[in-house]
This record gives C-alpha cells, structure tokens and sequence, in this order.
C-alpha cells in the first residue's frame, strides 16, 4: 500500500530555534498533502492544505509566517515551525492522497516536537 | 473547526465483545472515513463509505451511515487486543482538494 514518510519522529529544540519536519511520499505522487496538528488525547486540527507548485491553504488561526509549508515536488512537503515556543510543543501530523480527491488519506506517522 | 462528534469518547471491553463507535456530523458530506490511531503514531485507514451507500463491511468491521440523521457507527466484531487504540471519523465535505475533517475520536481498550 501507499506509505508515506514522515521525518524526524521526535526533535527536542530550545525556544527561539526553527525546526522542519518532512513528509515523503514514496510510492505514488502526492499533489496534496495535508498538515495537522494534534494535541494529546484529542483530535486532529488541519492546519494547512499544501499544494505542489503552489502556495499552501492555511486553516483560520493558523500563523502562516509561522508555520512555514513548501510541497516543492510531487513527493516532499515540508512543515517549518519558525522561532519555536514551548507552546508549539505538539504532535505533527501529514498526509497525503495519491488519488482522486475523495480517496483515503495516508499518514506520516507523526512528529513528536518539544520546545525547551 | 471540528465537525465530528464521537461517542463514546472512551470504550473500555474484553476480548471477544463487540465495540460500537458513533460520530455525528453537522453539514453535508461525500463520503465519511474511519481511522484507527495507535498511540503516538500516524493514523491509518480502516474504511470509508459514500454518501449513498448505508452500509459497509471489511473483515470484522462494520460501518453504517445514516446521512438523514448525520450520523455513522463504526462496530468492531469479535474484538482483540490488538485492536486497542483511538478510532475517528472523518467527513469529506466535498471541497476539491478532498479535505477531510475528524471527530474528536473514541479511545478503545481492549482487555485481554
């Protein structure tokens, strides 16, 4: 099946740092992928569609200067979380659909960040 | 903003019992997905089911829509340990790139 790879699992940084966190898809062409952010024990927050060649879609009240998207080919979208604060501590999460618009999502499978 | 609405937000059963999941939604949708979350890992599809179908099996699953209540129901049959983890529906409204949007997800334990 389509797996999707998303890199690094965990990353620890100290306030004021940027991190980026990958998401590949290595076996089919994602023209979309999306970011969401998850907070323990609740759901998943879409934060932004990410569109390859484009500029990313960002969810109301997600900070785009913030969280900086690039989907700069068919199977990479990065997720930059600039100038990192303890309350960016989160479980990110992507997906990807490598198929028409209402197949299933598959996920990366996360990254853990916490800022010191 | 979330649409989906689970119930119950944690299931707690023994091996061999069946487990019923509901999500309630508010606005339209195409189809509605079911995730299964392991604990700190991504999530992963289980099944999903159009809009005009009511009814849906894979394997031990079994999902039903009803989209004139909004509502779907995930149930697991004859369940394992193995199956312990956080379940969520996801409603696709349509838009053109597929977004989906997920409930707040029910926490299943599975006791040996």
């Amino acid at each position: 099946g389509a797996v999707v790879s998303q890199h690094p699992s965990r990353v620890i940084c100290k306030s004021g740092t940027s991190v980026k966190i990958e998401c590949r898809s290595l076996d089919f062409q994602a023209t979309t992928m999306f970011w969401y952010r998850q907070f323990p024990k609740q759901s998943l927050m879409l934060m932004a569609t990410s569109n390859e060649g484009s500029k990313a879609t960002y969810e109301q009240g997600v900070e785009k200067d913030k969280f900086l998207i690039n989907h700069a080919s068919l199977t990479l979208s990065t997720l930059t979380v600039t100038s990192a604060h303890p309350e960016d501590s989160s479980f990110y999460i992507c997906s990807a659909r490598g198929g028409v618009s209402n197949s299933p999502l598959h996920f990366g499978n996360g990254t853990r960040l916490t800022v010191t | 903003s979330q649409q989906g609405e689970e119930d119950p937000q944690a299931l707690s059963i023994q091996e061999g019992e069946n487990a019923t999941m509901n999500c309630s939604y508010k606005t339209s949708i195409n189809n509605l997905q079911w995730y299964r979350q392991n604990s700190g890992r991504g999530l992963v599809h289980l099944i999903l089911i159009r809009s005009n179908e009511r009814e849906k099996h894979s394997g031990r699953l079994r999902v039903t829509l009803d989209t004139s209540k909004k509502s779907s129901s995930l149930l697991i049959t004859a369940s394992r340990a193995a199956d312990t983890a956080s379940y969520f529906c996801a409603t696709d409204g349509g838009t053109s790139y597929g977004k989906l949007t997920f409930g707040q997800g029910t926490i299943l334990t599975v006791h040996p």
